[in-house]
Formats: structure tokens, C-alpha cells, sequence
């Protein structure tokens, strides 16, 4: 079936460092994915998303490119606030699959120190 | 514009009880989620509805574990008997469409004591 897989956390970078979180995926359709962030507290929060192969999503300085050759969808950003710290989801949707559930990984925590 | 709503925000129960979580989605939006979140299990779906009607109810756990949506902007999610393994956060989203992007509710957090 799908799947998502992210990296393992904490990731802990000092403010203004540079952020990767890898996500890949196992997919047997064309699916759409997104990265969603929870901040301490509160619901998920969309962040970006992707719906085909070299589609780059991006918002609030954060980007991810959809890799349809490496079944990735890497969530980078140049410079990070201590604000970013948060916890970060990569999800998929698959409809081709026969369902409309969107698959998460286990989730990234950033934590940015000033 | 207003989120998507859900009620309680915290729930303390003791274990047997009636929990009832309730969940205003987005108003136009057709679609309506349940996900439970555990350290343990991480997101999991419970149940999904397009225009009122259960989709896809594989999710759910157990049949203490029902949910219901008589109206486009009202859906509870009911767990009689609760049990300790229940404590978890629940998660409310709706969207547009199925195939829409989801929007989450903030959540409510269930301690089952």
C-alpha cells in the first residue's frame, strides 16, 4: 500500500541555519503530497503542497519539488526562525488508490535555538 | 473566515464512560475527516464523509467507536465504552471536495483515565 517516510527527529539547527526534512514515497498512483506543520498545541496547519511530478510547492520561505524519479518531496528552507520550530508532516493522497485518506509519515520535530 | 471548529478542546473522562467529540466543519465544504493522533501510531483516519454519507469507515477501531454527520456543518465522533487506549488527540479536517486539500481542526485531546 502507500507510504510515507520521513526523517527521524529532532532536527535541531540554530536560528538562520538551513533546513532539510526528506519525505519519500511509496505510491501506486499519481498522488498529491504535502507538507503540513503542527505547532505545540494547535491542529495542523497546511504549509505546501504538489499535485504532479516537478510541481515545486512553497510558502512562508519554505519549498519542496515534487521527484518523481526519487519518489521524494524534500522540505527545505534557506534560513530559520526560532518561530519555525514545530513539528512537520509530509503526507500523500492517492485517489487512484480507491481512497481519498491522506497517508503521513510519523512526523519531523524542529526545534531552532536563538 | 472561521476554521474548522471542534468541542471540546480537552476531555477528562474515567474509563467506561460516554465520550462524545464534536467537529463544525468549514462552511461549503463537502467533505468531512476524523484522524486520531497517538506518540505511538502517529495520524490515522478513523472515518471519512462526502455529503453527510460515511465513505469509509476502515479506520475505525472498534465498534465502541462510532461517528455520525446529520448535517453538512455538524459530525460527532462517539466512543462508548472508553477505554485508557483511547487517550489520544483527535483530529477533525474538511475540505472542499474528497480531492480537495484538507483543513484541520485543532484538535481535541481525550484522557481516558
Amino acid at each position: 500500500g502507500d507510504s510515507v517516510t520521513q526523517m527521524e527527529g529532532p532536527v535541531t539547527l540554530s536560528e538562520e541555519a538551513f533546513l532539510t526534512i526528506n519525505c519519500t514515497y511509496t505510491a501506486t498512483g499519481y498522488p498529491s503530497l504535502f507538507w503540513y506543520v503542527q505547532y505545540p498545541g494547535e491542529g495542523l496547519q497546511l504549509l505546501l503542497k504538489a499535485t504532479k511530478a516537478d510541481d515545486k510547492g512553497s510558502n512562508k520561505g519554505f519549498e519542496a519539488t515534487y521527484r518523481k524519479e526519487t519518489t521524494s518531496f524534500h522540505l527545505e528552507k534557506g534560513s530559520v526562525q526560532v518561530s519555525d520550530s514545530a513539528v512537520y508532516f509530509c503526507a500523500l493522497s492517492d485517489p487512484s488508490s480507491g481512497t481519498y485518506k491522506y497517508i503521513f509519515g510519523t512526523g519531523t520535530r524542529l526545534k531552532v535555538l536563538a | 473566515d472561521a476554521g474548522v471548529i471542534q468541542s471540546p478542546r480537552h476531555e477528562v473522562t474515567e474509563m467506561g464512560q460516554e465520550v462524545t467529540l464534536r467537529c463544525k466543519p468549514i462552511s461549503g465544504h463537502n467533505s468531512l475527516f476524523w484522524y486520531r493522533q497517538t506518540m505511538m501510531r502517529g495520524l490515522e483516519l478513523l472515518i471519512y464523509f462526502n455529503n453527510n454519507v460515511p465513505i469509509d469507515d476502515s479506520g475505525m477501531p472498534e465498534d465502541r467507536f462510532s461517528a455520525k454527520m446529520p448535517n453538512a456543518s455538524f459530525s460527532t465522533l462517539k466512543i462508548q465504552p472508553s477505554e485508557p487506549r483511547d487517550s489520544a488527540v483527535y483530529f477533525c479536517a474538511s475540505s472542499p471536495g474528497l480531492q480537495e486539500t484538507q483543513y484541520f481542526g485543532p484538535g481535541t485531546r481525550l484522557l481516558v483515565l
